[in-house]
């Protein structure tokens, strides 16, 4: 079956300082993996998403994550927090085995900037 | 920028009752999706939605759950008889096709129910 770990529930780091959010991953077959945020109050923003393609993806933002198959990671990244980056993360996977359409949510990791 | 709806923001009903939520894809979608969050827990997928019928449920999604797109632009959740236990935040997402791998599934900001 294909899940998702986030390894931290809760990360903080000051502003202007780098992000690191870290997510694990399971699947069977090659699969789709994503980054979605939300704000508070409101729905689920698609940030990056890997399909395949390149092992960088860049997405809003600033935010990028690296596939590493080897080592079944996902980790998102930025190389400087703005205070409104503050927000809950979400790691995603859905795999063609399982249904294509059918998304996988990791636990979420809540990030706070500090001023 | 187009967005989904969902109404209302939050809902609180009595056990036993039933509630329908609502949302509005994006208008050019075809693909519908609910998916739920209990309070510290993950986001799970419910169901998904195409040409008038379920294409994809889970094991979550049973006898007590119906989705309908009783018009051009709705598309709703209904639980019959609620439990304590469907107390949740619930999203609902829309897709233009069903390929993750290179479509996007836009989320709504989500319906907040409590059973009491």
């Amino acid at each position: 079956a294909q899940s998702v770990t986030q390894l931290d529930s809760h990360v903080s780091v000051s502003e202007g300082t780098p992000v690191l959010l870290r997510c694990n991953y399971s699947s069977s077959y090659s699969p789709s993996l994503f980054w979605y945020v939300q704000h508070p109050n409101k729905g689920l923003q698609l940030l990056l998403k890997y399909t395949s393609a390149a092992t960088l993806v860049k997405g809003i933002n600033g935010f990028e994550a690296e596939f590493k198959k080897s080592e079944t990671s996902f980790h998102l990244t930025k190389p400087s927090a703005h205070m409104s980056d503050a927000a809950e993360y979400f790691c995603v996977v859905s795999d063609p085995l399982f249904g294509n359409e059918k998304l996988t949510f990791g636990t979420g990791t809540r990030l706070t900037i500090i001023p | 920028e187009p967005e989904v709806t969902q109404t209302p923001s939050h809902q609180v009903t009595q056990m036993g009752q039933e509630v329908i939520l609502r949302c509005v894809p994006i208008s050019n979608h075809l693909y519908f999706y609910w998916y739920r969050q209990i309070l510290g827990q993950k986001v799970e997928f419910l169901v998904s939605f195409y040409n008038n019928e379920i294409s994809e449920k889970s094991e979550i999604f049973d006898d007590q759950f119906s989705v309908e797109r009783p018009d051009g632009s709705n598309f709703t959740l209904k639980i019959r008889s609620t439990k304590l236990e469907d107390s949740a935040m619930y999203f609902c997402a829309s897709s233009e096709s069903r390929d993750t791998a290179t479509d996007t599934q836009y989320f709504g900001p989500g319906t907040r129910l409590t059973v009491l």
